[in-house]
């Protein structure tokens, strides 16, 4: 089946400093990913979509500046976090769709921003 | 965007019950799709629903799209303490590329 590999699984990092978080598809290219944001007890909440070799496209209310995605090949999407507050902490997830199998997600990224 | 609405919220019941969980929407969808979701973990698909009417099982589960394509249920037969876990809907909106997700039911099995 359709495997994606979200990397890393935990990350803690400083307030104003920048995160990265890769959404790898291991076995399918994929041209586009979505990227979600769960906060505790809630469902997930789609931030933006990402397109192979071009712009992000953003959910309202999302900051394109604050959230840099990038999706350079077809089987890789990187989410910045850039100048991260305590109230990026979350729980970040990846998905990516591949035609037999649909949607299929990463196992997640908790961040916490101390 | 359009919104899903998932009932109920949580659900408390004993080892060998059933369980059922639904999802509608105010849109049309193309796909509807059920996942499981473990404490810090990324949700993993159960079953996937790409027709009208199309009922499919998995195990102890079955999914039903519904005839308007804007509901689907899912029904869990004789659960037992694995089942323990939050449940989501999504959907595939007929004009959209993207998922919308319901806000989930959290099951409790009690042994």
């Amino acid at each position: 089946g359709a495997v994606v590999s979200q990397h890393p699984s935990r990350v803690i990092c400083k307030s104003g400093t920048s995160v990265k978080i890769e959404c790898r598809s291991l076995d399918f290219q994929a041209t586009t990913m979505f990227w979600y944001r769960q906060f505790p007890k809630q469902s997930l909440m789609l931030m933006a979509t990402s397109n192979e070799g071009s712009k992000a496209t953003y959910e309202q209310g999302v900051e394109k500046d604050k959230f840099l995605i990038n999706h350079a090949s077809l089987t890789l999407s990187t989410l910045t976090v850039t100048s991260a507050h305590p109230e990026d902490s979350s729980f970040y997830i990846c998905s990516a769709v591949e035609g037999a199998y649909g949607y299929t997600f990463g196992s997640g990224t908790r961040l916490t921003v101390v | 965007g359009q919104q899903l609405n998932q009932s109920p919220q949580s659900m408390f019941i004993q080892e060998g019950e059933d369980v059922s969980m639904n999802c509608t929407s105010s849109s049309i969808f193309n796909t509807w799709l059920w996942y499981k979701q473990d404490p810090g973990e990324g949700p993993v698909l159960l079953i996937a629903l790409y027709k009208a009417g199309e009922l499919t099982s998995n195990g102890r589960l079955t999914a039903q799209f519904g005839i308007t394509r804007k509901d689907s249920f899912l029904n869990i037969s004789a659960s037992i303490p694995s089942d323990v876990g939050i449940y989501f809907c999504a959907g595939q909106p007929y004009n959209n590329n993207d998922m919308r997700f319901g806000a989930g039911t959290r099951l409790t099995v009690k042994p």
